[in-house]
């Protein structure tokens, strides 16, 4: 699987947009984009996932480049409760094995 | 649905002693993985399994059992526990293999 990186923190004021974003230059053409968050000592949560066109969920906009070597999380209104470590995963259909790096750490602040 | 469950919350184990954590998930899912996440770090994968009676090794196997009798049920258990197992484990469960994954709240587990 492809490796992935992240900015290690970034804020973001209560109400406007996160831009989290990924380069994932070695990913292969099977691999999807998939995006989990983690907000303080609980189970990571899903949010995303995509192989070529960007997605929308009730959560967050996926934005993948054309050449699928980075892509960019996006919060619209980003809250306090949006404040959490957000992690970026490339997985390819052969095991559905997901490798965690260290992530982004997100600071919504009000 | 209850989810994604495990038990125990919390355990605190002495050096050498074994046990058994357990995960179950009641939303017919056929994939079923263990993650174990240390101070600071991302999670790493330990074992997984694609359906029952199949399981394979993750990133960092070592030390640790599973089996899957049933679609329900994916244990873990430590064969011999050592100090640097001390970590929060989760488990986790999907559809399928390209399907998102629940995670279960974790199991804080400490070895003295």
């Amino acid at each position: 699987d492809a490796k992935t990186t992240q900015p290690t923190s970034m804020d973001c004021a209560e109400g406007r947009a996160a831009n989290l974003p990924c380069n994932h230059s070695t990913i292969s053409g099977n691999e999807y984009v998939y995006w989990y968050r983690q907000i303080h000592s609980q189970g990571p949560q899903y949010i995303i996932h995509g192989l070529k066109n960007n997605e929308t969920n009730e959560m967050a906009s996926l934005i993948i480049t054309e050449d699928r070597k980075s892509s960019t999380l996006i919060l619209p209104h980003a809250t306090l409760r949006d404040t959490a470590v957000y992690y970026c995963i490339v997985s390819g259909n052969q095991g559905g094995k997901l490798i965690f790096g260290q992530g982004t750490e997100l600071s919504v602040k009000p | 649905n209850a989810g994604v469950t495990q038990t125990p919350k919390f355990q605190v184990l002495k050096t050498g002693q074994s046990m058994t954590l357990q995960c179950a998930q009641d939303m017919n899912h056929e994939y079923m993985s263990w993650y174990r996440q240390d101070p600071g770090m991302g999670l790493r994968l330990i074992h997984y399994s694609v359906g029952a009676g199949i399981t394979d090794q993750g990133e960092v196997p070592n030390g640790y059992n599973v089996s899957r009798s049933t679609t329900e049920d994916f244990p873990l258990r430590l064969l011999s526990a050592a100090p640097s197992q001390t970590s929060v484990y989760f488990c986790a469960s999907s559809y399928s293999l390209a399907y998102e994954q629940y995670f279960g709240p974790g199991t804080r587990l400490t070895v003295t």
